[in-house]
């Protein structure tokens, strides 16, 4: 149990567009997910906090303009870097807490993305 | 600022000994602690956590120790396998959070020679 996905695992684009990433719970319900943002050799920061139905909030630094949250539903949440550089090529995680589990959190297997 | 930190970014050890990974954190509203493994293009997976209210917790081959007063956390994994070559993470929390977000420290390869 506790899964979750993201998809795409990977994926190259060109400086300018916009990338879309999906994080889903598959087996249980998330209330409140989180997405971070791993560069490399460097810690998991988080990017901002995902509540079912509200808007997400946003961790200091954090544009929210160009990251674009939605947690549509209790297993899907979505980040949209819109209008995208290469200098947010970076390893983007999910995770999603679930309730029943001592309120743990269970992460995605992490999203490479690429600008060209 | 780091509030949370691992100032070994390697550590190698031979198969079968004990391994020790530390963590420090600055934060003394953090309330609950738990240490993540990561394999490289993968999310962290969860190993052990501590709450504030005790200095031990065992599960298995883990055990986390956690000083208080030190504002210091360790993990030991003993006996040490090849399967535990990674980067482990240690995080801490908050009730003060509201939410429950985690903050990581930057993490500690550690390479089992086997």
């Amino acid at each position: 149990g506790a899964v979750v996905s993201q998809h795409p695992s990977w994926v190259i684009c060109k400086s300018g567009t916009s990338v879309k990433i999906e994080c889903r719970s598959l087996d249980f319900q998330a209330t409140t997910m989180f997405w971070y943002r791993q560069f490399p050799k460097q810690s998991l920061m988080l990017m901002a906090t995902s509540n079912e139905g509200s808007k997400a909030t946003y961790e200091q630094g954090v544009e929210k303009d160009k990251f674009l949250i939605n947690h549509a539903s209790l297993t899907l949440s979505t980040l949209t870097v819109t209008s995208a550089h290469p200098e947010d090529s970076s390893f983007y995680i999910c995770s999603a807490r679930d309730r029943s589990v001592r309120n743990e959190q269970f992460f995605g297997p992490g999203t490479r993305l690429t600008v060209l | 600022d780091q509030q949370v930190k691992q100032n070994s970014p390697s550590l190698s050890v031979q198969e079968g000994r004990i391994s020790i990974l530390n963590c420090d954190y600055t934060n003394s509203m953090f309330d609950y602690f738990l240490w993540y493994k990561k394999y490289p293009a993968e999310g962290p997976t969860f190993l052990i956590s501590i709450s504030s209210i005790k200095d031990k917790n065992e599960d298995g081959r883990f055990t986390v120790f956690l000083n208080k007063s030190a504002k210091h956390l360790s993990l030991h994994i003993v006996p040490s396998q090849p399967g535990d070559s990674a980067v482990y993470f240690c995080a801490a929390r908050g009730r003060f959070f509201g939410n429950e977000k985690l903050t990581f420290g930057t993490g500690t390869r550690l390479t089992i020679i086997p």
